[in-house]
């Protein structure tokens, strides 16, 4: 079965510095996608960034990028020039076959003016 | 297009009762998702529909969980003699299904069993 492991439960960044939130994940699949997002308090999940994983240029979305490392079956996102609207909880998920999410425990982050 | 609408937002409920919520996707998104989670955890998937059909059924979903999409619109799902176990948020998402990956959320239905 696949697993997601996101081992940071909590982060705090100084705003307009950098974070990089962890992820691993467990798969026996070759074909699959990797996802980002993030659920500000009382607010629904939006999606952050998505990386498939046939591709292996890293993908970014202005502020956010990944470094997706498929051997190591690592996938963790950089969050640059952070701000206080980044403020949220950030969960990892995996995605193949039927489209459905296995999603990692999160980890908050708290960006501090 | 509003996005992904849930109802209740929250549900109070004596356990042993029965509740029913309901979620609206996006317009012509095919695919439909029902998620749990409980505090401190990340979603966990319960179930989700092709349409009118019900693809697939987490083991998270006892007996007491059923769900429905009529017409491959809107879908409910009930939960039968609750439990407080049950409480948590339950989330719907929807998403175009055709290869489309992304999943849109809603806001999600905090349950509260007493």
């Amino acid at each position: 079965a696949q697993t997601v492991t996101q081992s940071q439960p909590e982060m705090s960044v100084q705003e307009a510095e950098t974070v990089t939130l962890s992820c691993t994940y467990d798969t026996s699949e070759s074909n699959y996608y990797l996802f980002w997002y993030k659920q500000p308090p009382s607010r629904q999940m939006i999606l952050v960034i998505r990386q498939e994983a046939y591709k292996q240029q890293n993908a970014t979305e202005n502020r956010f990028s990944v470094n997706f490392q498929k051997a190591a079956k690592s996938f963790s996102l950089k969050i640059s020039d952070s701000q206080l609207g980044d403020t949220a909880m950030y969960f990892c998920a995996y995605q193949s076959g039927t489209y459905k999410y296995i999603f990692g425990t999160g980890t908050r982050l708290k960006v501090l003016a | 297009d509003t996005g992904v609408s849930q109802n209740p937002r929250h549900k109070i409920t004596k356990r042993g009762q029965n509740v029913t919520f309901r979620c609206d996707p996006i317009s012509e998104h095919n695919r439909l998702y029902w998620y749990r989670q409980t505090l401190g955890q990340g979603p966990e998937f319960l179930t989700y529909f092709q349409n009118e059909a019900q693809l697939e059924k987490s083991r998270l979903l006892s007996d007491r969980f059923s769900a429905e999409r009529p017409k491959g619109s809107f879908s409910t799902l009930e939960i039968q003699r609750t439990e407080q176990g049950d409480s948590a948020m339950y989330l719907c998402a929807s998403s175009l299904g055709m290869g489309d990956t992304e999943a849109f959320f809603g806001q999600g239905t905090r349950l509260t069993v007493v």
